[in-house]
């Protein structure tokens, strides 16, 4: 009966490093999706997956992002060259198809 | 496009007096909304949702909202708050279509419930 686990919690980068954050979802849950979350703002879609089919990447706010899914159960995204942009918490949700969404504690990354 | 607009940012609250967090929301096509609330470092957790039928929808945690769909809002309410429900809340919205299922979140409203 686990929930949405993400690993790691924290996550200190210097800026140029590339990142992997990884979410495991609920056993069974089909969908799977990435937020963004900046410092006082709500979560921001980044990318979505059915299974192992990456259905919607509109999210993504550059080419450095890139996220997978290969096996349609975990699923890792990848931050290349990381910038102080990018740090925020990142979360990760699945769901069984077009049902409530259940959201894991996130990864809070800090890029220097 | 779809958009969500929690205009207080900061509620303060005295304990057990009731409390409204206003959520409004603009989209083209007919969506389901929720509101999720999150605790400090901790993930979202669902509160309540609203997919059709009764526009008064109850959640856990004692809260309710109601969908009205010509002021196109979704406030969330509840009758007399506790200490434990100082929080930040979302309120998100989806597509009704079959698989864009992504969620629009506002901005969020920190409620504090003060003794």
């Amino acid at each position: 009966g686990a929930g949405v686990s993400q690993s790691p919690r924290y996550k200190v980068a210097k800026r140029g490093q590339d990142v992997a954050l990884r979410c495991d979802p609920i056993s069974g849950h089909v969908s799977l999706f990435w937020y963004q979350q900046a410092l006082g703002q709500g979560p921001e879609f980044l990318t979505y997956f059915q299974n192992e089919a990456q259905l919607d990447k509109s999210g993504l706010p550059s080419d450095r992002f890139f996220a997978e899914r290969p096996e349609g159960s975990v699923s890792t995204l990848k931050i290349q060259r990381t910038q102080q942009e990018d740090s925020a918490v990142y979360l990760c949700a699945s769901s069984g198809l077009q049902e409530t969404q259940y959201f894991g504690p996130g990864t809070r990354l800090l890029v220097l | 496009a779809q958009s969500v607009t929690q205009l207080d940012s900061q509620v303060p609250v005295f304990e057990e007096a009731p409390v409204e967090l206003r959520c409004n929301y603009s989209s083209s096509v007919s969506v389901y909304l929720f509101w999720y609330v999150q605790y400090p470092n901790q993930g979202l957790q669902l509160l309540l949702k609203y997919l059709s039928g009764s526009t008064l929808v109850k959640g856990i945690n004692g809260f309710e909202a109601e969908f009205n769909k010509s002021q196109t809002s979704f406030h969330l309410r509840k009758p007399s708050v506790h200490i434990s429900d100082t929080a930040e809340y979302f309120c998100a919205v989806s597509d009704r279509n079959f698989g864009n299922e992504k969620l629009t979140f506002g901005t969020g409203t920190r409620l504090t419930i003060i003794p």
